[in-house]
């Protein structure tokens, strides 16, 4: 079946340096999705991307999905505490609906 | 409301026992989904409704586990003869539309209900 893995897992981050965690897809996806979960929260929806070679920015944030629709990114610039949290990406294979989670990348910054 | 809301948010049972779950989506969401989180996971799919048709049950780990959404907006997860496996956190989400390949299917998560089977 279809599998989405993230790395790094952990990811302990200077504020105020960058950073990337990466998504990657067994299988084609027809758009992926990031979410953001603050320890003890829910997920909440960040950005959702269709096309092969999509970049889309959220101020500090960027996300791009990859050229064969199988691996995604976000790079995150000048990071915050506020930054703090697991990130998951999750997308579905094409004509599917299922959403399949990587295991996140959790973030924590030393300030 | 003005998000999803899941009750009750803990709930403590013996092993054996069964347990209804609520999720009550946001008003006017087609789509509701079930998921299941393990510590440290992401949240693993279990079932799709869109409007009242259950679309989609693969993810249900076996026949113990149902769910149901009767008038295509409250639902409940339903898990009988609780066992110690089942302990988790069990989270709903609901979006606007129904799926499309455009990708316009943003989910909204409930704060989840967490399970413990003693």
């Amino acid at each position: 079946g279809q599998q989405v893995m993230q790395i790094p897992q952990y990811q302990h981050v200077q504020e105020g340096e960058d950073f990337t965690t990466y998504c990657n897809s067994s299988t084609t996806l027809s758009n992926i999705q990031w979410y953001k979960q603050r320890p003890g929260g829910h997920p909440v929806f960040l950005i959702q991307l269709v096309k092969s070679g999509e970049v889309k920015k959220q101020k500090r944030l960027t996300f791009q999905f990859g050229e064969a629709k199988k691996n995604s990114s976000l790079h995150i610039t000048a990071t915050q505490t506020t930054d703090v949290g697991t990130y998951f990406c999750a997308g579905g294979p094409t004509g599917d609906y299922k959403l399949s989670f990587g295991a996140g990348t959790t973030v924590t910054v030393r300030a | 409301g003005a998000g999803v809301s899941q009750s009750p948010r803990y709930k403590v049972t013996k092993r054996g026992q069964d347990v209804a779950l609520r999720c009550d989506p946001i008003s006017g969401h087609v789509s509701l989904y079930w998921y299941r989180q393990a510590l440290g996971q992401g949240p693993e799919f279990l079932t799709y409704f869109n409007y009242e048709a259950q679309q989609d049950k693969s993810g249900l780990p076996n026949d113990r586990f149902s769910a149901e959404r009767p008038e295509g907006s409250i639902s409940t997860l339903t898990i009988q003869r609780t066992e110690q496996r089942d302990s988790a956190m069990y989270r709903c989400a609901s979006s606007q539309n129904s799926f499309s390949i455009r990708g316009d299917n943003e989910q909204f998560f409930g704060p989840g209900t967490r399970l413990t089977v003693l």
